[in-house]
């Protein structure tokens, strides 16, 4: 079956920081691939997808590329502010054009730190 | 993207009584989910609500125990049924809009803290 492989946190970085947060995962076919935020006592906020080999997603500064050949989707991010404290899932699902099951399968999360 | 509320947001309930959690969109979508997530865990799915006709629950997860309807294309419940401890944790509902996105993109609502004594 799928799953999605998320480096352990927490992560601990000072401000204007380079971050990295990897993700590998394991699935079948082309999976459409996911970075979800959550921010203290919120709920999840999609912050990027790819659908595609050597697609980039992009949002609010942070970056991740669907690596067909390494099955990565490593999150990225060149200078972090304390604002981005938060916890980073990343998960998949199926390609839009397959059958079956559609709902997404989530990373452990991985919660960022940032220091003024 | 979709406007998802969630009631209650949170609640204390006592062991071995249920609480009911509603999720409403303020359009139609293809497909709604239930997720749960433990405390400081990643999210887990309960099962997938179907309009009309049963759910689809995923192993460990029983109809007796988390009873979900879905009686038109913008809103669902879930129960959580002769509550323990075990089952404080936040419940989130999901939507995803399959006619007009190539991602499969899921959408999520606020979720509902649940804590039982």
């Amino acid at each position: 079956g799928n799953s999605v492989t998320q480096m352990e946190g927490p992560v601990t970085l000072s401000e204007e920081a380079f971050l990295t947060i990897n993700c590998t995962y394991t699935a079948t076919g082309y999976p459409s691939l996911f970075w979800y935020v959550q921010y203290p006592g919120e709920g999840l906020q999609l912050l990027l997808k790819a659908t595609k080999a050597d697609d980039k997603g992009s949002n609010k500064g942070f970056e991740a590329t669907y690596r067909k050949e390494t099955t990565s989707f490593h999150l990225e991010k060149g200078s972090v502010q304390v604002s981005d404290s938060a916890v980073y899932f990343c998960a998949l699902t199926k390609n839009p054009m397959d059958t079956g099951r559609r709902a997404l399968t989530f990373g452990s999360g991985t919660r960022l730190q940032v220091q003024p | 993207s979709a406007v998802i509320s969630q009631k209650p947001s949170r609640d204390i309930c006592q062991r071995g009584t249920s609480l009911t959690i509603q999720c409403q969109v303020d359009s139609q979508v293809t497909m709604m989910f239930w997720y749960r997530q433990q405390p400081g865990q990643s999210l887990t799915l309960i099962a997938t609500a179907n309009q009309g006709s049963e759910a689809t629950y995923e192993s460990g997860f029983v109809i007796d125990k988390f009873p979900i309807s879905r009686p038109n294309l913008t809103f669902s419940t879930l129960t959580v049924s002769n509550m323990s401890p075990e089952d404080s944790s936040i419940y989130l509902c999901s939507v995803q809009r399959l006619a007009d996105s190539s991602y499969n993109e899921q959408f999520f609502g606020p979720g509902t803290r649940l804590t039982v004594l």
